[in-house]
C-alpha cells in the first residue's frame, strides 16, 4: 500500500484566498483524522472521521475551516478565507478499527505544508 | 496547564548514551502512543500502550496507569535516533481522538 497520500505537500496563497487540502486515507482503514502542527502550539486534532461520517469537530479553529469526506477514499480540508495565523503543517491520518490488525495505530501522511502571505 | 506534558524539551547525548524520555498526563486515559517525527517532519507511530511495557528494537515504552507516566527509552542510541517523539494519549475508551504533548527534540552526536 502506498500509505495515506496528501496533496499538495506545499501551498503558498494569499491572504483571503481559498486553499483546498486533499487527503487520500489507506484502503480498508475506517477513521480519517485530520491534524494542524505549528510551532507554537504543537500538534492539534482538527476533526476525524469514522465510515465518512464527522465525529468530532471540535477543534477545527473556525467557521473558515470546514472538511469533508465524500467517500473511504478521499477527504478535503478547505480553508476560506485563509489567513497568515493559518500558516502550519496540516497532517492526514488513518488508522484502522480498534481489534483488527494494526488496530489503532494511526498512519500518517507526509504533511502539507501551508504558507498564507 | 496542558493535559499532556512531555520532559525534557530538548535532549542532546552522545552516541551509544542511553536515553530516557517522559511523559505525564493529568486526565483519564484508554491508551497512550508514543510517535516519532523525522526532522524532514514525516511522523511515524511507535508504540501504542494501555499497560504495561512494550519493546521494539533498541525502542522500550512503559506505562504506569495509576501514577499517570509513561517513559520511553532507548538503548544505544544512535546519531539515527535524532527525531522530536511526541506522546499523545488517547482521552475516552471508545473515542479516537489523541491529545498531544509538546514533544522531546532528542540529538544524538557521534
Amino acid at each position: 500500500d502506498a500509505g495515506v497520500i496528501q496533496s499538495p505537500r506545499h501551498e503558498v496563497t494569499e491572504m483571503g484566498q481559498e486553499v483546498t487540502l486533499r487527503c487520500k486515507p489507506i484502503s480498508g482503514h475506517d477513521y480519517l483524522f485530520w491534524y494542524r502542527q505549528t510551532m507554537m502550539r504543537g500538534l492539534e486534532l482538527l476533526i476525524y472521521f469514522n465510515n465518512n461520517v464527522p465525529i468530532d469537530d471540535s477543534g477545527m479553529p473556525e467557521d473558515r475551516f470546514s472538511a469533508k469526506m465524500p467517500n473511504a477514499s478521499f477527504s478535503t480540508l478547505k480553508i476560506q478565507p485563509s489567513e497568515p495565523r493559518d500558516s502550519a503543517v496540516y497532517f492526514c491520518a488513518s488508522s484502522a478499527l480498534p481489534g483488527q490488525g494494526g488496530g489503532e495505530t494511526q498512519y500518517f501522511g507526509p504533511g502539507t505544508r501551508l504558507l498564507v502571505l | 496547564k496542558n493535559e499532556v506534558e512531555q520532559s525534557p524539551q530538548n535532549l542532546t547525548a552522545q552516541e551509544g548514551e542511553f536515553i530516557t524520555i517522559n511523559c505525564s498526563y493529568s486526565v483519564g486515559i484508554s491508551a497512550l502512543h508514543w510517535l516519532q517525527q523525522h526532522p524532514g517532519g514525516g511522523i511515524v507511530s511507535l508504540f501504542m500502550l494501555s499497560s504495561g511495557k512494550k519493546k521494539h528494537g533498541r525502542l522500550i515504552a512503559t506505562i504506569n496507569i495509576q501514577e499517570k507516566h509513561s517513559s520511553l527509552h532507548i538503548t544505544a542510541s544512535h546519531p539515527r535516533d535524532s527525531a522530536v517523539y511526541i506522546c499523545a494519549v488517547r482521552l475516552i475508551q471508545g473515542a479516537q481522538k489523541l491529545v498531544f504533548g509538546q514533544g522531546t527534540r532528542l540529538t544524538i552526536n557521534p
